[in-house]
């Protein structure tokens, strides 16, 4: 099946630095990109979610200055956790998808776990 | 907001027993889909549903969409411990909805 690259795995940041996080599409061209965050025993939040080449947006009360969303190609897409708090703290992943209506497989990436301290 | 509902939440049974898990929405979903995730990875897609109604079958695990594709149901026969982890349903519109999960613990 499709792979969905995610970099890093896991990364522990101070309070206050910027923290990227990649997701690429190795083979396939994901025309929409969807950033969730997974608190521990809980399921996925959708943050928002985005199209190559424009601004994606943002679920309810997920601020869009703090996660900075960037979809330039149809084979990366970034979220930067900007001015990181303990409390953002998660576990992130990112899913691609080739097109919509999706009744067709969304890929995940592996995840990345985030731990500001 | 969830939209989907997921029951139960926890499930913890002895291998050979059947469960069923069940995921409730007021919406209606173009599509629904079931995932399975161990700690630490991301989900990983078991079955996609289409069609109201529609049932379908993987070895051990049989899923249903409802008529008016609302809900869906999981159901696993005889459990092996190896079916233990997250199971999330996730409906379909324009963007992909995840339920709240039940974490299933088989015990041999």
């Amino acid at each position: 099946g499709a792979v969905v690259s995610q970099h890093p795995s896991w990364v522990i940041c101070k309070s206050g630095t910027s923290v990227k996080i990649e997701c690429r599409s190795l083979d396939f061209q994901a025309t929409t990109m969807f950033w969730y965050r997974q608190f521990p025993k809980q399921s996925l939040m959708l943050m928002a979610t985005s199209n190559e080449g424009s601004k994606a947006t943002y679920e309810q009360g997920v601020e869009k200055d703090k996660f900075l969303i960037n979809h330039a190609s149809l084979t990366l897409s970034t979220l930067t956790v900007t001015s990181a708090h303990p409390e953002d703290s998660s576990f992130y992943i990112c899913s691609g998808v080739n097109n919509l209506p999706m009744n067709t497989e969304a890929f995940f990436g592996q995840g990345t776990r985030l731990t500001v301290v | 907001t969830q939209l989907l509902e997921q029951s139960p939440q926890f499930l913890s049974i002895q291998e050979g027993e059947n469960l069923t898990v069940y995921c409730n929405s007021s919406s209606v979903f173009s599509s629904l889909q079931w995932y399975r995730q161990e700690p630490g990875e991301g989900p990983v897609l078991l079955v996609t549903v289409v069609t109201g109604g529609e049932v379908k079958k993987l070895k051990r695990l049989t899923f249903q969409f409802g008529d008016a594709r609302k809900d869906s149901s999981l159901h696993i026969t005889a459990a092996q411990t190896g079916d233990t982890g997250l199971y999330l349903c996730a409906g379909n519109t324009d963007k992909l909805i995840f339920g709240t999960g039940t974490r299933l613990q088989v015990f041999p």
